[in-house]
């Protein structure tokens, strides 16, 4: 059975602060990593796709590394706005699997 | 067209009854899979179809059924219900029936609640 874990469960921040979460993964048979941002009543929305271990992608202030032999990611924002609370899921393909295993998420909250 | 768009976006059903769940995937897309997240949990891969044909399913009873139409919709059928299928339901497409290093686009989900 595949494991995928986020940390936090849960965070607030205020705005402009910096912050990031942990997605960690089984290290072995591993095919990609994604990362998605989901708002209330809204559909998840894909931010990275990552394959190769050292990747690291770049959106806007928003940012992840991948390592794949240690079995983790992290995901980071930089100067938080209200806009970008959201819960934020990884999930993990294997080589195997037609499908992604997803975490349970981190919820972020950036406050005013 | 672009994006998943699903129907309807909640419903309320109850035990025994059956239920069908309609996504239109996003247009090109030949690739069709559901995921179940129930309340506090990521969500949980049901099925996946390409090409109209069933090509993964996750740990879930043959209750749980699909179908994919050449005309990239989708749905999703559930018999039985149980107390525990109360879940958001999610629809995602993409263009790769094979691993998954494709992007999902996903729908804003079925709300089912089972009484």
């Amino acid at each position: 059975i595949l494991n995928v874990e986020q940390s936090p469960q849960s965070l607030h921040v205020q705005e402009g602060d910096s912050t990031n979460f942990t997605c960690s993964f089984p290290s072995s048979n591993f095919y990609a990593l994604h990362w998605y941002r989901w708002e209330t009543a809204k559909s998840p929305e894909a931010l990275f796709v990552m394959t190769l271990n050292g990747d690291e992608k770049k959106k806007g202030r928003i940012s992840a590394t991948l390592n794949t032999k240690e079995g983790y990611s992290y995901l980071y924002i930089k100067g938080s706005q209200p806009e970008d609370s959201a819960t934020y899921l990884c999930a993990f393909s294997s080589g195997s699997a037609r499908q992604l295993t997803f975490g349970s998420g981190t919820q972020l909250t950036v406050l005013p | 067209e672009t994006g998943v768009t699903q129907s309807p976006t909640h419903l309320i059903k109850t035990r025994g009854q059956q239920v069908t769940l309609r996504c239109s995937s996003q247009s090109g897309h030949n690739t069709v899979s559901w995921y179940q997240q129930a309340l506090g949990q990521g969500p949980q891969f049901i099925f996946q179809y390409y090409r109209e044909e069933e090509n993964g399913r996750g740990n879930f009873p043959p209750r749980f059924s699909g179908l994919q139409f050449p005309n990239y919709s989708s749905e999703l059928n559930v018999n039985a219900l149980e107390l525990d299928d109360s879940a958001l339901y999610l629809c995602a497409s993409s263009l790769d029936g094979g691993a998954w290093a494709g992007v999902l686009t996903f729908g804003a989900g079925s709300r089912l609640t089972v009484l």
